[in-house]
């Protein structure tokens, strides 16, 4: 299994621009997030999907959208890049939200910079 | 609102020393409480995950234990080695989100 994968790895942007983050996952996990890490914040959750054709609001979930189409996929667009943008995007997922099923796994990140 | 806190946000250690690295929550009402490791520039590797029933956990030389009343969770690295440098970050699931700490980023000299 590949596990969950990231593209692409690295991604400049300039104020205004639009992009897709991409995100995908092997495992037949149903449920899927976004987090961003920012220095001293830590990370926080953007948005999430508990399956296909669901998803919802995290914490964080302003000037980002998500859809669910497939099980596996999970990409996140930038409507209007902003440099409050600017982020280390991760993708996880988990067999389910639910407890005893629920170790989350991290794709390897989307280091993204908005100019 | 949920809130992790972890104590202290760097620590340097000789090889070999044992050592622990402490993770609190503001609320008890979890469903587990998982600790990463995350290496410069890359992403998280799941280490150990503590269901809210389990009091701790253990994977070769890491043994991590879980108090909810205390709102408390530890991670013990037994006889440390240069290849555990790197951050440590624990995670409270309370619903749908994991809330991380910002975690402790460790140094283990030769």
């Amino acid at each position: 299994n590949a596990g969950v994968t990231q593209t692409p790895k690295f991604q400049v942007l300039k104020t205004g621009q639009s992009m897709t983050l991409q995100c995908a996952q092997d495992m037949n996990h149903e449920y899927m997030s976004w987090y961003r890490q920012d220095p001293g914040m830590g990370l926080r959750l953007i948005h999430y999907s508990v399956g296909a054709g669901i998803t919802d609001q995290g914490e964080v979930p302003n000037g980002y959208n998500v859809s669910r189409s497939t099980t596996e996929d999970f990409p996140l667009r930038l409507l209007s890049a902003a440099p409050s943008q600017t982020s280390v995007y991760f993708c996880a997922s988990s067999y389910s939200d639910r407890p005893t099923y629920n170790e989350q796994f991290f794709g390897p990140g989307t280091r993204l910079t908005v100019l | 609102k949920q809130e992790v806190t972890q104590i202290p946000a760097a620590l340097s250690v000789p090889e070999g020393e044992n050592l622990v690295l402490n993770c609190s929550f503001t609320d008890s009402a979890i469903y587990n409480l998982q600790w990463f490791r995350q290496d410069p520039g890359k992403g998280l590797t799941s280490l150990l995950l503590i269901q809210s029933s389990q009091r701790e956990q253990t994977s070769g030389r890491l043994n991590a234990s879980l108090d909810k009343s205390s709102g408390r969770s530890t991670l013990y690295i037994a006889a440390s080695q240069p290849g555990d440098s790197a951050t440590y970050l624990c995670a409270a699931q309370a619903g749908t989100a994991l809330i991380f700490g910002k975690g402790t980023t460790l140094s283990v000299s030769s």
